[in-house]
């Protein structure tokens, strides 16, 4: 079955370090999602890509989130500088199109001390 | 913020009963979906029904819609202790291409 690879799996790093984080959608899924999971706010959506193209990155802090597509096999996801609040498990997932079900990676577990 | 909410947060069963999870939203939907989450896993996808459909099934789920209460409910028949995981429902409101989850219901399987 065809899946959403995201790299790395964890991460740890200091408080000020960047961040990237990468997924890889499914051949064929024109949308892209990046999610933000934690005990306290659920599931929140960052971001996401219509064909490569940046929709709503609305749930995003823009002054230290990015979020990119280069291609269509590549979406990114960049926090600089990072803090302690952005510690959470970062999903990608992608669909189809709109409105169609979501296929999900397994999420980076992302630590900042 | 999330539009959805699920009743209840945590529900423990023996195995071998249904376990029933309800879920609620606020505005019209194109259709409504849920989701499983095992533990350390991303959301898998596990059925979708939409706006004009009353009930779906697929295998041993059944999902009920009631736009009228704005409400869903899933029912997991015969559990397994597999079926432990947090079940998360999303509606896809219209004229909103984001899909909006719910908080999740934690179900526990006693073997």
């Amino acid at each position: 079955d065809a899946r959403v690879t995201q790299t790395p799996r964890d991460k740890v790093t200091e408080m000020g370090q960047e961040v990237t984080m990468r997924c890889q959608p499914i051949l064929g899924h024109n949308t892209v999602f990046w999610y933000r999971q934690t005990m306290m706010q659920g599931l929140e959506l960052l971001a996401y890509f219509r064909n490569r193209a940046p929709l709503d990155d609305s749930g995003m802090p823009k002054d230290r989130f990015s979020a990119e597509m280069p291609d269509a096999t590549l979406a990114t996801l960049k926090i600089q500088p990072s803090e302690p609040r952005d510690s959470a498990v970062y999903f990608c997932a992608s669909a189809r199109d709109y409105y169609q079900p979501q296929h999900f990676g397994d999420g980076t577990r992302l630590s900042i001390l | 913020s999330q539009q959805g909410e699920e009743d209840p947060q945590a529900l423990s069963i023996q195995e071998g009963e249904n376990a029933t999870m309800n879920c609620s939203y606020k505005t019209s939907i194109n259709n409504l979906q849920w989701y499983r989450q095992n533990s350390g896993r991303g959301l898998v996808h596990l059925i979708l029904i939409r706006s004009n459909e009353r009930e779906k099934h697929s295998g041993r789920l059944r999902v009920t819609l009631d736009t009228s209460k704005k409400s869903s409910s899933l029912l997991i028949t015969a559990s397994r202790a597999a079926d432990t995981a947090s079940y998360f429902c999303a509606n896809a409101p219209l004229g909103n291409e984001k899909l909006t989850f719910g908080t999740g219901t934690r179900l526990t399987i006693i073997p």
